[in-house]
């Protein structure tokens, strides 16, 4: 069953602007995890952010997350054309990583 | 070192053919996993070993027989696969397990005729 539900599907910018992706889970979960991914190749491991942290900062990422709302959202901030790649939130579930369908974000020079 | 490797980076198999996929991990991670993604979709978790062992198996079918000869090792075996079986097959570990972040191989991009 899928854990993250993620909004929106696809992203297009213009390098400088910022990016904001949201995601959405069903049950409680251990952490969620973010992750990018270029086209066609492995993922990359972003940042993660507890079930009892609220926010996280890593470089040019922000990551939220409400417990309450079962939803989490990740801002990449003065984005760059190499920020383009698809981006997968993991809820993580009892020690699984349930991936949602992702956001393509794409970023124009 | 700090890379999770796979082989090969392609595969191209027939319905009959028996074939392997291999994964290798240099990190001291304690958990490894496989995951199959299609085309635009999400990775999906097909199997976990833990300390070696399988801990969790995604009621995956038995054309798929993964093995874990040692902690640095993955394989997953084919055999008798359908072509909807095509998909890129990845690799992940991770330091314990369960809530750490994993790493992730490549990938490779599995084609079955």
């Amino acid at each position: 069953s899928q854990q993250g539900e993620e909004d929106p599907q696809a992203l297009s910018i213009q390098e400088g602007e910022n990016a904001t992706m949201n995601c959405s889970y069903k049950t409680s979960i251990n952490n969620l995890q973010w992750y990018r991914q270029n086209s066609g190749r492995g993922l990359v491991h972003l940042i993660l952010i507890r079930s009892n942290e609220r926010e996280k900062h890593s470089g040019r990422l922000r990551v939220t997350l409400d417990t309450s709302k079962k939803s989490s959202s990740l801002l990449i901030t003065a984005s760059r054309a190499a920020d383009t790649a698809s981006y997968f939130c993991a809820p993580n579930q009892g020690g699984k990583l349930i991936f949602g369908q992702g956001t393509e974000l794409s970023v124009k020079p | 070192d700090t890379e999770v490797t796979q082989t090969p980076k392609h595969l191209v198999m027939g319905m009959t053919n028996k074939k392997s996929l291999k994964c290798e991990q240099h990190m001291g991670h304690r958990a490894m996993y496989w995951y199959k993604q299609k085309a635009k979709k999400p990775p999906e978790l097909m199997f976990v070993y833990s300390y070696e062992k399988l801990s969790i198996n995604e009621s995956v079918p038995s054309r798929f027989s993964p093995e874990c000869p040692n902690s640095s090792l993955l394989n997953l075996h084919l055999h008798a696969l359908q072509p909807e079986d095509s998909a890129l097959y990845l690799c992940a570990s991770s330091q314990w397990g369960g809530v750490s972040e994993q790493f992730f191989g490549p990938g490779t991009r599995l084609t079955v005729l």
